[in-house]
């Protein structure tokens, strides 16, 4: 079985720039989490969607960062306008039933 | 305030020792808590999880939990150099979906 699969593995950006990242779930898994993970600490719940909806995006700075996930399959995270502050590992996992959320190897942005 | 409240913050033990690690949720409304390990560079990986009170053994790893004061704990016996990660306790509230809050991690170094 296909894990989480992101892209890109690593971003570099100047501060202002925009840069999108993108999530396959493991087939047949209805549920998607997007986790920001700043250095030295634990993920952080941004997003997370059943299908197509949006069940939370409580968490999700909504002035910059944008996440849609079209068709119930693919995700994909957006931060507008990025910020130093935005420096971190962005992790994607997804899991169904009562499993527990399985992991991608995460995309590290650096916003300079 | 951080709901999920791990210690200690790092920790090194021999290798062949325990390792104790510690985990609070202050939120009451949780029900189900999970270890998840992270190697560094790598996505985190379930461990274990546990939902009911006492104590759950899988190998070299036990998990406790005591449902009263919302504390988990994971053992690991005979620890080798392989186990030194960042290990992360979560919580959630029992729902449809694993929505999950990390605590910041307990790095362990196991010394050889």
């Amino acid at each position: 079985e296909a894990g989480v699969t992101q892209s890109p593995r690593y971003a570099v950006l100047q501060e202002g720039q925009a840069v999108s990242f993108w999530c396959d779930p493991i087939s047949g898994h209805d549920t998607l989490y997007w986790y920001q993970q700043p250095r030295d600490q634990g993920p952080q719940l941004l997003v997370y969607f059943r299908d197509e909806a949006v069940i939370d995006n409580s968490q999700l700075p909504s002035d910059r960062f944008s996440a849609v996930r079209p068709k119930g399959t693919n995700s994909t995270l957006k931060i507008q306008s990025a910020k130093q502050g935005d420096t971190a590992t962005y992790l994607c996992a997804s899991s169904r039933d009562s499993q527990a959320p399985l992991f991608g190897e995460g995309t590290r942005l650096s916003v300079l | 305030q951080q709901k999920v409240q791990q210690s200690p913050e790092s920790l090194i033990v021999p290798e062949g020792g325990m390792a104790s690690l510690n985990c609070t949720s202050s939120d009451r409304n949780v029900d189900y808590f999970w270890w998840y390990r992270q190697h560094s560079g790598k996505s985190p990986k379930m461990l274990m999880s546990i939902f009911s009170n006492g104590e759950k053994e899988e190998g070299r790893f036990t998990v406790h939990l005591n449902k009263a004061s919302l504390h988990t704990s994971l053992h690991i016996r005979d620890s080798q150099p392989s186990d030194s990660a960042l290990y992360l306790c979560a919580a959630s509230k029992p729902s449809g979906s694993w929505q999950l809050i990390f605590g910041s991690g307990t790095q362990l170094t196991v010394m050889p």
